[in-house]
């Protein structure tokens, strides 16, 4: 079976600064999605970034970036700039080909003024 | 609507009670899942929909659940016996394909007293 590990429960950093938030899977299939999805009070989440397995290079949206390791079965995301906005928790997923969604245990990112 | 649509948005019963919960997709969506997300925890997969026929349930964790979408849009997650286990977030989530961004709605909190 599929894992998604994170294993920093909570990070913060101050305004303006950078961040990396670690995630780490496991799977015997060659071909999947990873992706980072933000989840606030609100309780909905929301897609930050996407990448795809087969692509060798990395996603960027805007402030948000990742390290894709395909070999390492590492998926960080790095986020630039950070705004309050961006204080969240932040949940790394990766998708089968069977369209089950697995999700890790989240990150709660801290961003102080 | 324009996003996808859950309620009720909290609901507090009693151990042993009946409860529904209801999903109201994306429109044009045709696949839909249902995840729980206890508190500080990822969400966990719990069924997936693929137009009306339930492409993956594995992840239901026992009979009292059950979901259904007669025709292809609005979903129900039905808990019949409530135990005060199963209090939690309910997520629900849609896509047009199997390899797209799934877009969530905010969730149904169930508190089983």
């Amino acid at each position: 079976a599929q894992t998604v590990t994170q294993s920093q429960p909570e990070m913060s950093v101050q305004e303006a600064e950078t961040v990396t938030l670690s995630c780490t899977y496991d799977t015997s299939e060659s071909d999947y999605y990873l992706f980072w999805y933000k989840q606030p009070p609100s309780r909905q989440m929301i897609l930050v970034i996407r990448q795809e397995a087969y692509k060798q290079q990395n996603a960027t949206e805007n402030r948000f970036s990742v390290n894709f390791q395909k070999a390492a079965k590492s998926f960080s995301l790095k986020i630039s700039d950070s705004q309050l906005g961006d204080a969240a928790m932040y949940f790394c997923a990766y998708l089968t080909s069977g369209s089950r969604l697995t999700f890790g245990e989240g990150t709660q990112l801290t961003v102080n003024p | 609507g324009a996003g996808v649509s859950q309620t009720p948005s909290n609901k507090v019963t009693e151990k042993g009670k009946y409860v529904e919960l209801r999903c109201d997709p994306i429109s044009g969506h045709t696949a839909l899942y249902w995840y729980r997300q206890s508190l500080g925890q990822g969400p966990e997969f719990l069924i997936y929909f693929q137009g009306t026929g339930a492409a993956d349930d594995s992840g239901l964790p026992n009979d009292r659940f059950f979901a259904v979408r007669p025709e292809g849009s609005v979903s129900t997650l039905k808990i019949q016996r409530t135990e005060r286990g199963d209090s939690a977030v309910y997520l629900c989530a849609s896509s047009l394909g199997t390899t797209g961004e799934l877009f969530f709605g905010e969730g149904s909190r169930l508190t089983v007293l």
